[in-house]
């Protein structure tokens, strides 16, 4: 099946430091979204991306809709503690449908 | 709260029990999702609701789960004679409308524990 491949899978930063993560797949998607969970809670929605070639930001975060719609990233500027958590990329694939792919996840831990 | 609820927050049961989830959207919206996220993983669409319809259960494991939404509001997710690989965290989640791509809001989820 589709599947997406969210790298890296953990980070560990200092406060201040900029962070990059990253989702591939094989196949083409039409959407790309950007999640955060924190414990106990269900995702969160951070950035929606509906166009090849995207750039589109939420305050410290910005994000990509790759221009082969087969990628996408994620940035987070100067780093702050709250940022911990795990960060999904979900998308919706090529051909219609509600079917909503989650990667696997990025962790990131912030030292203070 | 004006957000999705989910109950019970927490389930223990034995293998071979039955366990129906509840999920309470959003007031309004019409879609409604449920996906099964698995210790470390992220989370797997199971089904699709728009109202009462369901219109994508491609992601239901198996013959032994199945979901309802009879009012277009509330659904409930139930999994027969449950197994050990069903532990994991069940996710539900609504949208306002049924649009591919709109802003899915989650519950908290439900924890499953199969002994």
């Amino acid at each position: 099946g589709q599947q997406l491949n969210q790298s890296p899978q953990s980070m560990f930063i200092q406060e201040g430091e900029d962070v990059s993560m990253n989702c591939t797949s094989s196949s083409i998607f039409n959407t790309w979204l950007w999640y955060k969970q924190d414990p106990g809670e269900g995702p969160v929605l951070l950035i929606a991306l509906y166009k090849a070639g995207e750039l589109t930001s939420n305050g410290r975060l910005t994000a990509q809709f790759g221009i082969t719609r087969k990628d996408s990233f994620l940035n987070i500027s100067a780093s702050i503690p709250s940022d911990v958590g795990i960060y999904f990329c979900a998308g919706l694939p090529g051909g219609g449908g509600f079917k909503t792919i989650f990667g696997a996840g990025t962790r990131l831990f912030v030292k203070a | 709260g004006a957000g999705v609820s989910q109950s019970p927050r927490y389930k223990v049961a034995k293998r071979g029990q039955d366990v129906a989830l509840r999920c309470d959207p959003i007031s309004g919206h019409v879609s409604l999702f449920w996906y099964q996220q698995a210790l470390g993983q992220g989370p797997e669409f199971l089904t699709y609701f728009q109202n009462e319809a369901q219109l994508d259960k491609s992601g239901l494991p198996s013959d032994r789960f199945f979901a309802e939404r009879p009012e277009g509001s509330v659904s409930t997710l139930k999994i027969q004679r449950t197994q050990q690989e069903d532990s994991a965290v069940y996710l539900c989640a609504s949208s306002l409308e049924a649009r591919i791509g709109d802003t899915q809001y989650f519950g908290p989820g439900t924890r499953l524990t199969v002994l």
